[in-house]
């Protein structure tokens, strides 16, 4: 069954820390896409990947980092992390959107203290 | 600006009454989708639909690019209807994907 799963779900950080966002999908899919989800902004692309190598900034890149080290798994990095940052984070997988819709992951609830 | 436009907001209905939310795009479409998100978080897909109409039990989306605009009605709505309803456009021009704000649909038994 077709799959993204993300973890962790929920996660508490310190501000100035580190924190990685992992994303897992079985649906072989070539592209995946970060997504943080904002009262009042929607979702908003943050990274995205064409493929195992490749990461592409969204359009709103900035204090994010991002790693697809394979075709299943792609990881979001806040390197120094900021309550700014505190959102619901949403991954997701697809084939490019011409004719398949896309999967979404469940969101990681990040709050930055 | 905003590339997606989603109306109304928020909407309140009475279980059985219909609903029509729309979806407004700025930019040349390649994708529509409209998605369900539960109260807990979770994205449901409700249609693939870049052109025409499609049809899934009480819900039908009509995407009209000509008119840049996508809609999705429900049919005698019920309680458990209720959540928040986006739409996602891809453009033709990127590969990305751009969600409006969403609508946020209360239904009240």
């Amino acid at each position: 069954e077709a799959a993204v799963t993300q973890s962790p779900r929920n996660k508490v950080a310190v501000t100035g820390g580190k924190v990685t966002l992992s994303c897992n999908q079985t649906n072989n899919h070539n592209n995946m896409y970060w997504y943080r989800q904002d009262t009042g902004h929607g979702l908003r692309l943050i990274h995205y990947s064409y493929g195992a190598g490749s990461t592409e900034k969204g359009d709103i890149p900035d204090g994010y980092k991002a790693s697809r080290p394979s075709q299943e798994n792609f990881s979001l990095i806040l390197e120094l992390a900021t309550p700014s940052q505190t959102s619901v984070y949403f991954c997701a997988s697809g084939t490019g959107y011409n004719n398949q819709a896309p999967l979404f992951g469940e969101g990681t609830r990040l709050s930055v203290l | 600006g905003q590339q997606v436009q989603q109306s109304p907001a928020s909407l309140v209905l009475q279980e059985g009454e219909n609903a029509e939310l729309q979806c407004n795009f700025s930019t040349s479409l390649n994708s529509m989708q409209w998605f369900y998100q539960r109260p807990g978080g979770s994205l449901v897909s409700l249609f693939y639909n870049p052109s025409g109409t499609k049809h899934s039990g009480r819900l039908t989306s009509t995407t009209v690019i000509k008119e840049r605009r996508s809609s999705l009605h429900i049919s005698s709505s019920q309680t458990t209807d209720s959540g928040t309803y986006l739409c996602a456009l891809a453009s033709s021009n990127t590969n990305k994907v751009v969600f409006g704000t969403g609508t946020r649909l209360q239904v009240l038994p």
